[in-house]
């Protein structure tokens, strides 16, 4: 049980295109689900929190015309980037909170951006 | 607020051997406590988690860890490291609803 999925696991886009990331939980509902951004050989850093019908809330420092989240449904939320620029090339890791089970995380396989 | 420390980036240990990967966390209340596993690529796999009550709590893939309050401590360990261990291995201390990543210990196991 609490599995979750990230789509795409890589993507390759020019500067300048928008990319949409898929985070999934699978086998429960996540009232929310949280994003990280993962630099090489480093640990996570919480980008957004998410409510599923609400507006996602934005760590200091992170562009939320930038990094747009929605969370449209107790099992999906997505973020995109938009006008992508080759700064903005990381691992993303998506992660969900089963409503049922206190504090615990479980976290998708990440997705791979890389921007041209 | 809250935050984590693992002393150490990386752990050599020979495979068969013992393993206990430390961190420190600093929260003022009682804190939940969480070791993950990443594999290169990979996002993060739950090993074990500590809420409350017994302070010894076991986990997947044969880990296990140890609260202890006056230390201010989570240690993991395993009494058999297998080659397939070798990984990122990260604690987290959950205050509200979000969680604060030490910054990872490496993992390797020697032949």
């Amino acid at each position: 049980g609490a599995v979750v999925s990230q789509h795409p696991s890589w993507v390759i886009c020019k500067s300048g295109t928008s990319v949409k990331i898929e985070c999934r939980s699978l086998d429960f509902q996540a009232t929310t689900m949280f994003w990280y951004r993962q630099f090489p050989k480093q640990s996570l850093m919480l980008m957004a929190t998410s409510n599923e019908g609400s507006k996602a809330t934005y760590e200091q420092g992170v562009e939320k015309d930038k990094f747009l989240i929605n969370h449209a449904s107790l099992t999906l939320s997505t973020l995109t980037v938009t006008s992508a620029h080759p700064e903005d090339s990381s691992f993303y890791i998506c992660s969900a909170r089963d409503q049922w089970e206190r504090e615990t995380q479980y976290f998708g396989p990440g997705t791979r951006l890389l921007v041209l | 607020a809250q935050s984590v420390t693992q002393p150490d980036i990386h752990i050599t240990v020979s495979e068969g051997a013992s393993l206990e990967l430390r961190c420190n966390y600093s929260y003022g209340a009682t804190p939940y406590l969480f070791w993950y596993v990443q594999s290169p690529g990979q996002g993060l796999q739950l090993l074990l988690k500590y809420f409350s009550g017994d302070t010894l709590v076991q986990g997947i893939k044969g880990f296990e860890a140890e609260f202890k309050r006056s230390q201010s401590s989570f240690n993991l360990r395993k009494p058999s490291v297998h080659w397939s261990d070798a990984a990122e291995y990260f604690c987290a201390v959950g205050a509200g609803s979000t969680l604060t990543f030490g910054k990872g210990t490496m993992l390797l196991v020697s032949p």
